[in-house]
This record gives structure tokens, sequence and C-alpha cells, in this order.
């Protein structure tokens, strides 16, 4: 079956420098690759989303890319700020039907 | 971005009562919706799909006699947890597709169920 895996530890950061998070999937290849910010006690808040075709997508202070051959995406944030702490999700779609898979997040905690 | 608003957002109900969930698509259409569970610390895990006028489908190992869902509407559709015990406590998460944009997904803000 589909699997997705996230670093489950927590990343501490200094603010201003650049986090890095990885997802490994593995037994699937998706069409595309979500990526989502959930802060506790809320739901998932869409942040980008990559398509196969795609090696990389960016957004403000947000890049992601996609290696369809090692099967894993990377999220970045540059010029990290404290606001950004929060835990940080992948998805992939089953087949395009919006059935998502989720990672176990990564929780990022930047310090000012 | 669209918006997917869920109610309520916290609940604390006996064992052996029923709770309802509302999860509405706001500014959108929805023919199917998803339903999804997350335990303390772990990711989220679909649970069913609704699907606007027919039948819910339920993933492996999610009982559909005790997750009643219903989407009357394109813009609406509930969970009904019956016979709630204290392992159903946990944070119940709906989302949402603009049906005309594939891709990503907008989630309600997720509803606590704790059961005493």
């Amino acid at each position: 079956s589909q699997k997705i895996e996230q670093n489950s530890e927590a990343l501490n950061i200094q603010e201003g420098k650049t986090a890095t998070l990885t997802c490994n999937y593995t037994n699937y290849s998706p069409a595309y690759l979500q990526w989502y910010r959930q802060d506790p006690g809320r739901g998932p808040v869409f942040l980008l989303l990559i398509r196969e075709n795609e090696k990389e997508k960016r957004k403000e202070r947000l890049k992601v890319t996609f290696d369809t051959t090692l099967k894993q995406s990377l999220f970045h944030i540059t010029a990290s700020q404290p606001a950004d702490s929060a835990t940080y999700l992948c998805a992939l779609d089953r087949g395009n039907t919006g059935k998502l898979i989720f990672g176990q997040g990564t929780t990022l905690q930047v310090k000012p | 971005g669209a918006v997917v608003s869920q109610h309520p957002s916290w609940v604390i109900c006996k064992s052996g009562t029923s709770v309802k969930i509302e999860c509405r698509s706001l500014d959108f259409q929805a023919t199917t919706m998803f339903w999804y569970r997350q335990f303390p610390k772990q990711s989220l895990m679909l649970m069913a799909t609704s699907n606007e006028g027919s039948k819910a489908t339920y993933e492996q190992g999610v009982e559909k006699d005790k997750f009643l869902i219903n989407h009357a509407s394109l813009t609406l559709s509930t969970l009904t947890v019956t016979s709630a015990h204290p392992e159903d406590s946990s944070f119940y998460i709906c989302s949402a597709r603009d049906q005309w944009q594939a891709g990503e997904a907008f989630f309600g803000q997720g509803t606590r169920l704790t059961v005493v």
C-alpha cells in the first residue's frame, strides 16, 4: 500500500534560517504532491501543490521540490520567522480522487 | 481561497449518545466531501468519502453503522457518531474540493469530540 514518511522529529531552527522538511513516499507514482500547514487544534491549510512534471515550485518564502526518481519532496521555508512554527504535512492524492494520504507531519519550531 | 466551515468546533457528550457534526462549503459546490480523524500526535486518517445524492464510501476498518454520513446538498455533509464511546474521542476534520479545480483541498477547522 502507499506509504508516506516525514521526519517525525521536531525541527528547531533559529529565526532567519532556512527550514528544510523532507517527505518520502513508496509504492506510488503520484500525479502531484501537496504540502499543508496545521496549527494545534486546527484543520490543515493548503500551501503548495507540485505536479510530477515540475521540478520546483515557489510561493513567496516557500519552495517545494519534487523528485519522482527518488520519490521525495523537499519543502523549504527561507528567512524563517517564529510565526512559521507549526506542523507541516505532505499529502498524496489516491488516484486523483481527492482522497488524501498524509504523512505524519514534521513540527517546526522557529526560535527568535 | 475557498472556505469550508465545520460546526461545532468542540463537543463533549456522554457515552452512548450520538453527536452530529456539520461541514459546509461556503462559496463553492462540492459533490464530494471527505471526513478524516486525527488522534493526538498522529496524522489525519481518511474515514469516508461523502457523495452528494448517494451513499458514502468508507475506508477499511471504519464502521458505517457507527459513523453515519449524509450529503443532502452540494454544500452540506454531516457526520453522526452514533452510540459514542470514549475511544471515539478524537479530532474530526472534513474537507472538500472545488469540483472545477482539481488538486488542493480545503479543510474545515475541525471538531474536537470528547466522550465521557
